[in-house]
């Protein structure tokens, strides 16, 4: 089982839409979680962090649920500049480190006029 | 602060030859990391390091040497290039007790 798995993807949806990303990860000692957001051919760069009681930024709702190691990311209104790859990150390892950070293989979404 | 800087940014080796990937930071950062990431695939830790003099294995190390003499540098050397390793390489860095990943913009290696 991959550590942390994402929907395949791609999304394509239109302006105005809501899209939510799923993620799930198999290491429960992860102890921190992220959303990272990268362009095409760009560098990955922090889109939120997710916190166990959810955490919202603007049109951005990222949730976590620890019982069952899943996480998601909720974009509401979508923008063209939304399209972009999703990438869910969880960080730490058994051993209780917070260096090691496991990446998805990220969700690719378009966002169409 | 420029942040993560890496060079080159684009490389074309051919099969057997050897070259370094320079990466600096100038944000103090204790942690950092050497990812490479193939089309359709996520990012794979190489190397990483949690301070200068130390550094250790992620999940794809082979091929691959780095050194952490300094805070601020963290080269990847490629010795022997394969087809294999042709990727997109992102040097990255954080510091301890935060989450937030600083990229490099990725150095774009064909090996032919």
């Amino acid at each position: 089982r991959k550590e942390v798995e994402q929907d395949p993807g791609p999304f394509n949806v239109p302006e105005g839409a809501t899209v939510a990303f799923n993620c799930t990860y198999s290491n429960s000692a992860s102890q921190s979680f992220f959303w990272y957001r990268q362009d095409c051919r760009k560098e990955p760069k922090l889109l939120m962090s997710v916190y166990s009681s959810g955490n919202e930024d603007g049109r951005f709702t990222a949730q976590l649920n620890r019982a069952s190691q899943y996480i998601s990311l909720l974009i509401r209104d979508s923008k063209l500049s939304d399209s972009a790859t999703y990438l869910c990150v969880a960080e730490g390892d058994s051993g209780g480190s917070n260096y090691k950070l496991t990446f998805g293989k990220g969700t690719l979404l378009t966002v169409n006029p | 602060n420029a942040g993560v800087t890496q060079t080159p940014k684009f490389r074309i080796l051919k099969i057997g030859q050897s070259m370094t990937l320079q990466c600096a930071q100038d944000m103090n950062h204790n942690y950092m990391y050497w990812y490479r990431q193939d089309p359709g695939m996520g990012l794979k830790l190489i190397y990483y390091s949690v301070g200068a003099g130390i550094t250790d294995k992620g999940e794809v190390p082979n091929g691959y040497n780095v050194s952490r003499s300094t805070t601020e540098d963290f080269p990847l050397r490629l010795e022997l290039a394969a087809p294999s390793q042709t990727s997109v390489y992102f040097c990255a860095s954080k510091q301890a007790g935060t989450g937030e990943l600083f990229f490099g913009e990725g150095s774009r290696l064909t090996v032919l």
